[in-house]
């Protein structure tokens, strides 16, 4: 059975603070990919990032960057100088099979 | 756009009604999902279509629920019987590749399902 652990169910920072989103997950599979979609309030899922289990190079993308740790079945999300905008819920994802989501760590971005 | 499209956006129906959603894919994605989200929660699996046909359909919750892809593009997710608890968003994705690959799926706005 596959499982995604956000244990983070809320954060709130102050614009240009650094976070880091959480993510644990655990499979049986050798072969699976790991996602990060956020959620704005108007509900569509947008995709992030995907990263497949051979690939534990982490990846810089703006503010956006992804840490991939296999030992530690960890697949952490950091934005760097946060904005308002980033205001979401975000959601870890793993895909044996099937698309399984974590429960989503919302995040607020105050002024 | 060319993204995908759900509707109704909104149902609200009764308890006991018969209800159907749609979902139009991304022109050219053979592999089309559904998913439910409950309010706190994140998507869950429903079921996967792989062409017309319904290569995975174990994340049914129960013999109420039954979705079509006839033609291999539009599907239409239909529930039998609305009960309370079948209240949620439901969403749609379309991808490239099979489910067993690693194509990301684009998702749909949702059909924000209400049963009275």
């Amino acid at each position: 059975a596959q499982k995604v652990t956000q244990a983070q169910t809320e954060i709130s920072v102050v614009e240009k603070e650094d976070v880091t989103l959480d993510c644990v997950y655990e499979t049986r599979d050798t072969t699976y990919y790991l996602f990060w979609y956020k959620q704005p309030p108007s509900g569509e899922l947008v995709f992030l990032i995907r990263r497949n289990s051979f690939d534990e190079q982490n990846e810089i993308s703006g503010r956006y960057s992804w840490n991939f740790q296999k030992s530690t079945s960890s697949f952490n999300f950091t934005i760097t100088a946060s904005q308002v905008v980033d205001s979401a819920v975000y959601f870890c994802a793993l895909k044996g099979n099937k698309l399984t989501f974590g429960t989503g760590t919302q995040l607020k971005v105050e002024l | 756009g060319a993204g995908v499209s759900q509707t109704p956006s909104n149902k609200v129906t009764e308890k006991g009604k018969y209800v159907e959603l749609r979902c139009d894919p991304i022109s050219g994605h053979t592999a089309l999902y559904w998913y439910r989200q409950s309010l706190g929660q994140g998507p869950e699996f429903l079921i996967y279509f792989q062409g017309t046909g319904a290569a995975d359909d174990s994340g049914l919750p129960n013999d109420r629920f039954f979705a079509v892809r006839p033609e291999g593009s539009v599907s239409t997710l239909k529930i039998q019987r609305t009960e309370r608890g079948d209240s949620a968003v439901y969403l749609c994705a379309s991808s490239l590749g099979t489910s067993g690959s690693g194509s990301e799926q684009f998702f749909g706005p949702g059909t924000r399902l209400t049963v009275l």
